[in-house]
């Protein structure tokens, strides 16, 4: 029973460069996230995406890019990466699909990345 | 826009003695749901409990339980006996059904520790 898988776990990189973090889940379900957590702090919603095919913008998204592959799978990226996106990345999934959604998020056991 | 006020960074409390978590909430939502996780040391983020804005009753989830007062915009945990597991840092969370729909919102959470 994987639930929501993301990859890497651990990555570090130099200001300017890129990288993708990858995450699927096998829920089947319609709603995914990417959020960031900074120390000692709450989780920041970066993207979103209500359904398959579409995305929008959460409360931090710039310097983010991000692809809904398919129903499965949506992934983060960036492109130049720079020493304030330094975080704790979670990858979450909840049922969605038109009704209000009611349903928990799950979780990834998320991506720390560090930029230096 | 939502917005989640967690207003305890950190909390103690003895074992097998009751606490209270405070989460207030803002939305311009008329329908939205309310969300509480636990997130141990070890990182994993875990469901615990969910409130609909127009149930009736307040939520209880086992040891958990919700107590929503929508007039004051609040829905603070309950915990009931706790235990040294408990130590863990909690997130209040909302999620709106209208305008909001998508976007979860955390709020930046409560330390507790629970102590022998």
């Amino acid at each position: 029973n994987a639930g929501v898988t993301q990859t890497p776990k651990f990555q570090v990189l130099k200001t300017g460069q890129s990288m993708t973090l990858q995450c699927a889940q096998d829920m089947n379900h319609n709603s995914m996230y990417w959020y960031r957590q900074d120390p000692g702090m709450g989780l920041r919603l970066i993207y979103y995406s209500a359904s398959e095919g579409t995305t929008d913008k959460g409360e931090v998204p710039n310097g983010y890019n991000v692809s809904r592959l398919n129903k499965r799978e949506f992934s983060l990226r960036l492109e130049s990466a720079a020493p304030s996106q330094t975080s704790v990345y979670f990858c979450a999934s909840s049922e969605g699909g038109g009704a209000p959604d009611t349903g928990e998020l799950f979780f990834g056991e998320g991506s720390r990345l560090t930029v230096l | 826009a939502q917005k989640i006020t967690q207003t305890q960074p950190g909390m103690f409390v003895q074992e097998k003695e009751a606490v209270t978590l405070d989460c207030t909430y803002d939305t311009s939502d008329p329908s939205y749901g309310l969300f509480w996780y636990k997130q141990p040391s070890s990182g994993e983020m875990i469901f615990l409990i969910y409130q609909g804005s127009y149930d009736q009753q307040n939520a209880t989830e086992g040891r958990y339980s919700l107590n929503f007062q929508k007039a004051r915009k609040s829905a603070n945990l309950v915990i009931s006996a706790s235990q040294l597991g408990d130590s863990a840092m909690y997130f209040c969370a909302m999620r709106g059904h209208n305008t909001n729909a998508g976007k979860s919102t955390f709020g930046d959470g409560t330390t507790l520790t629970v102590k022998p």
